[in-house]
């Protein structure tokens, strides 16, 4: 079975922009969560979706949005980069809710300049 | 406020011996726990899982023990080789939340041949 499969795998943007990262789970999976990590504060908890719904969100302000698909893939979106927000986008997918065993897709990295 | 520690930014093991990785939590509503793997550049691995209700799971060379009385889970790596030589996150959530999962900021285990 094809693991989790994260595009692109590294992005360079300016301050302002914005940016969309994809996430395409592991086949059957329905769950998606996002995180972010940084040398400072680690790998922490951006927001997880099941069967296209929200379930819940991090601390995280309103530039971080998200959504999925009904094939369950998964997209987030960062608007008005700013330069804290370069970071390790980790997407994770399981097959029921988050409190299943999660599988990490390799990463997009993501540099603001 | 951190709930999942991991007081040990590193570790050095001889090749052959046991590697004891530790982890504390402080949110006892924590019922699930595990332990990744992982390499710079790449996703977190998952390598091993606990449940709440056992206080010892085991995968070949890996053993994790939970102390629930202390909040205090072990990764034994039994015998050590060079290629376990990676950072190593224990995390933890409670089953069928929506917070996600819930990480330390990682221990980095080196192999000396």
């Amino acid at each position: 079975k094809a693991g989790v499969t994260q595009t692109p795998r590294y992005l360079i943007k300016t301050r302002g922009q914005q940016v969309t990262l994809s996430c395409s789970p592991i086949s059957g999976h329905r769950s998606v969560s996002w995180y972010q990590q940084t040398p400072g504060q680690g790998l922490q908890f951006l927001f997880e979706y099941f069967s296209e719904t929200q379930r819940n969100k991090g601390n995280f302000p309103g530039r971080f949005s998200g959504r999925q698909f009904s094939n369950s893939r998964s997209e987030m979106n960062v608007s008005t980069l700013e330069l804290g927000d370069s970071a390790l986008y980790l997407c994770a997918s399981s097959y029921g809710q988050s409190g299943d065993t999660q599988y990490f897709g390799p990463g997009t990295r993501l540099t603001v300049l | 406020d951190q709930q999942v520690k991991q007081n040990s930014p590193s570790l050095s093991v001889q090749e052959g011996r046991i590697s004891i990785l530790n982890c504390d939590y402080t949110n006892s509503m924590f019922d699930y726990f595990l332990w990744y793997k992982k390499y710079p550049a790449e996703g977190p691995t998952f390598l091993i899982s606990i449940s709440s209700i056992k206080d010892k799971n085991e995968d070949g060379r890996f053993t994790v023990f939970l102390n629930k009385s202390a909040k205090h889970l072990s990764l034994h790596i039994v015998p050590s080789q060079p290629g376990d030589s990676a950072v190593y996150f224990c995390a933890a959530n409670v089953r069928g939340g929506a917070d996600g999962l819930t990480f330390g900021k990682g221990t980095h285990l080196i192999i000396q041949p």
